[in-house]
Parts: C-alpha cells; sequence; structure tokens
C-alpha cells in the first residue's frame, strides 16, 4: 500500500489566502519530499525535509515534519493562480537503498 | 533540451500487443523508474534500477518488464498489454549523494490500450 497519504483530496480557496496540504506516512523515514504536478506533466520536486529537521522553508513553502505522529505538511503562503496544481508527498524509508513511496496527492485549485 | 526524455508522448493500442516505451536522460544519474499513474491513485512504481545491472521490482509489476541498456536508456516493455493498463506513465532518474535525493521525471507517456 502507499506510504504517503495526503490530506485533502482536494482544495479550492481564494488566490491571495494560504493553502495547507497534509501527509501521513507509515514507517520510519529518512526524508519526506513534496512534488507538484502540472495537469498531465512530469512531478517537479519543490522541497525535502529531512528526518532529523522540524520545519524548512523555501520561498512562499513552508514544510513541517512531526515523526512522533508520522506526518508533514505543506504550508503555501500568499497564493497565486500559478499555484493551481496537484501536490504529492514522498517519503524514502531508513534504508537509502529502498524506494520513494509517493502518497495519492491533492489536487489544489486557486480561484481568483 | 529536457534532461528526461520519453517516447512516445501518446500511444493507443489494442488488447495483445506488445509496446515498448523508451526514456533517456542526459542527467547522468545511475537510478531510474518507471511509474505509471492513474486518476486518484496517485504514482506507483514498477521497476527501478540503480545501476546497468541491476533491476528491481516495484508495487506493480506483473505485465511488465524493463531493460537498462546504458545508464542513460531504461525502457519498459508491455508483452500484452490489456486494457487496465491504461494509464500514464513516467520516467525518473535521481542520484544518492550527500543531501540530494531528487527525483527528476519525464513528460510522461500516456498509453490508451483498447
Amino acid at each position: 500500500s502507499q506510504q504517503g497519504e495526503e490530506d485533502p483530496q482536494a482544495l479550492s480557496i481564494q488566490e491571495g489566502e494560504n493553502a495547507t496540504m497534509n501527509c501521513s506516512y507509515k514507517t520510519s523515514i529518512n526524508n519526506l519530499q513534496w512534488y507538484r504536478q502540472n495537469s498531465g506533466r512530469g512531478l517537479v520536486h519543490l522541497i525535502l525535509i529531512r528526518s532529523n529537521e522540524r520545519e524548512k522553508h523555501s520561498g512562499r513553502l513552508r514544510v513541517t515534519l512531526d515523526t512522533s505522529k508520522k506526518s508533514s505538511s505543506l504550508l503555501i503562503t500568499a497564493s497565486r493562480a500559478a499555484d493551481t496544481a496537484s501536490y504529492f508527498c514522498a517519503s524514502r524509508s531508513m534504508n537509502r537503498d529502498d524506494k520513494i513511496i509517493f502518497g495519492k496527492g491533492t489536487r489544489l485549485h486557486i480561484l481568483p | 533540451d529536457a534532461d528526461v526524455t520519453q517516447t512516445p508522448r501518446n500511444r493507443i493500442t489494442k488488447t495483445g500487443k506488445r509496446i515498448m516505451l523508451e526514456c533517456s536522460q542526459t542527467k547522468g544519474h545511475d537510478r531510474m523508474y518507471w511509474y505509471r499513474q492513474d486518476p486518484g491513485l496517485g504514482l506507483r512504481l514498477i521497476y527501478y534500477s540503480f545501476d546497468v545491472k541491476d533491476i528491481n521490482k516495484g508495487e506493480i509489476s506483473d505485465g511488465y518488464s524493463v531493460s537498462r541498456q546504458a545508464q542513460a536508456k531504461f525502457s519498459l516493455s508491455l508483452e500484452s498489454a490489456i486494457p487496465n493498463q491504461t494509464a500514464l506513465y513516467f520516467c525518473a532518474t535521481s542520484v544518492l549523494s550527500g543531501s540530494s535525493d531528487t527525483q527528476y521525471f519525464g513528460p510522461g507517456t500516456r498509453l490508451t490500450v483498447l
């Protein structure tokens, strides 16, 4: 089964608002990554947070990680129409030779 | 030019046909992956390869085979296509070094099996 599960499955917000997406995973991880996918296109890496980190920032993105709850969140501040996309979390297990497991994704729609 | 390319980009075929999807990369990465994406199911790993002599099954390898012809090329074959293999297929590459653990995706191949 999928290691990562995003919540919510779909999210619509007004432009300028903040968007928060959550991800849960099942086993101990080395790192957790977030990717973005525009409709029908390949995924693009956004940010990586390691298991010993609790928060990380990149521009308008803020990622948190709570290893005790096996969960992560992605916050996009001051959303723009161009942020409309699907967002996936992907977890890398403690064994770095293991594969990355992707979640099912959150579809984010920014309303003008 | 794109770092990870996939051919063909779109393919319609019939049940029972043999299909090959090809992936090439210019990033010099050792690790390559094949995923399929279905609506509402995210990405599921089919096969992955950590170098030319290494092939590993993923979550859903049944009905698929792969070939790593060179470091830069990783092809996916459907020996006898069936309709439930209709999906969007992605190739990805990565390199495991230091703090880097990013996967780089190709543009995808949309496969329809009638």
